[in-house]
């Protein structure tokens, strides 16, 4: 199975802030990356399929990037929703894995 | 819109099945560009997808080695739904359940609201 480890596990950011989530896999996927956000008590969220498209909807603070085995998720401006769990998610082969999590939190 | 509204319990014995029901609006669970998938999550395991269903001409099935002696996963085409069954549970199989749309096998779009299953006599 392709292993999927995000850094941080945990991060504390204020308003207004600029940031990263990385994810790595355990072998190349080349783009089949997939980032989702999840609020307490709710499904999780598509925000960015193929590494770098934004899903159609969400806001263009977000963005993504890389392929093979290293990706990134930027916030360029931190609102007071988007404090919650951010996944990212392998589509390249089955069985489809999961990255551990990050949950941004309020400084 | 597609829309999935998710079905069953949310209790289970150990060793009985857990059977859960994934109702399809606004496609159809024999489209050729979709599968049918179920994940579920728990504070010990995270996120694990368990498993799909699609059609391609004829239908397929896959499953997570971790499950796959204990899973299956049906379309319905008459009710245009598709269902989850996992045999011989046991409370590490409590956990809440999700259904979800997978587009063109790149990316998981559109979710159930989640079924939380708990495993307990």
């Amino acid at each position: 199975d392709i292993q999927m480890t995000q850094s941080p596990a945990s991060l504390s950011a204020s308003v207004g802030d600029r940031v990263t989530i990385t994810c790595r896999a355990s072998q190349s996927i080349s783009s089949y990356l997939t980032w989702y956000q999840q609020e307490p008590g709710k499904a999780p969220k598509l925000l960015i399929y193929g590494a770098s498209t934004l899903q159609s909807g969400v806001p263009a603070r977000f963005s993504g990037s890389g392929s093979g085995t290293g990706f990134t998720l930027t916030i360029s401006s931190l609102q007071p929703e988007d404090f919650a769990t951010y996944y990212c998610q392998q589509s390249f082969t089955t069985p489809r894995t999961f990255g551990q999590g990050t949950k941004l939190e309020i400084k | 819109q597609v829309q999935l509204q998710q079905s069953g319990p949310g209790l289970v014995k150990p060793s009985q099945t857990l059977s859960l029901t994934c109702a399809i609006s606004g496609d159809s669970v024999s489209s050729n560009s979709a599968a049918w998938n179920w994940i579920r999550q728990s504070p010990s395991r995270g996120l694990e997808w368990l498993g799909r269903t699609y059609y391609r001409s004829k239908w397929y099935n896959d499953y997570a080695e971790s499950v796959k002696s204990r899973i299956t996963i049906n379309p319905d085409t008459s009710k245009n739904q598709f269902s989850l069954q996992l045999n011989s549970v046991t409370p590490e199989d409590t956990a809440v359940y999700y259904c979800a749309r997978d587009i063109d096998f790149q990316t998981l779009d559109v979710w159930g609201k989640g079924t939380t299953v708990t495993v307990s006599s």
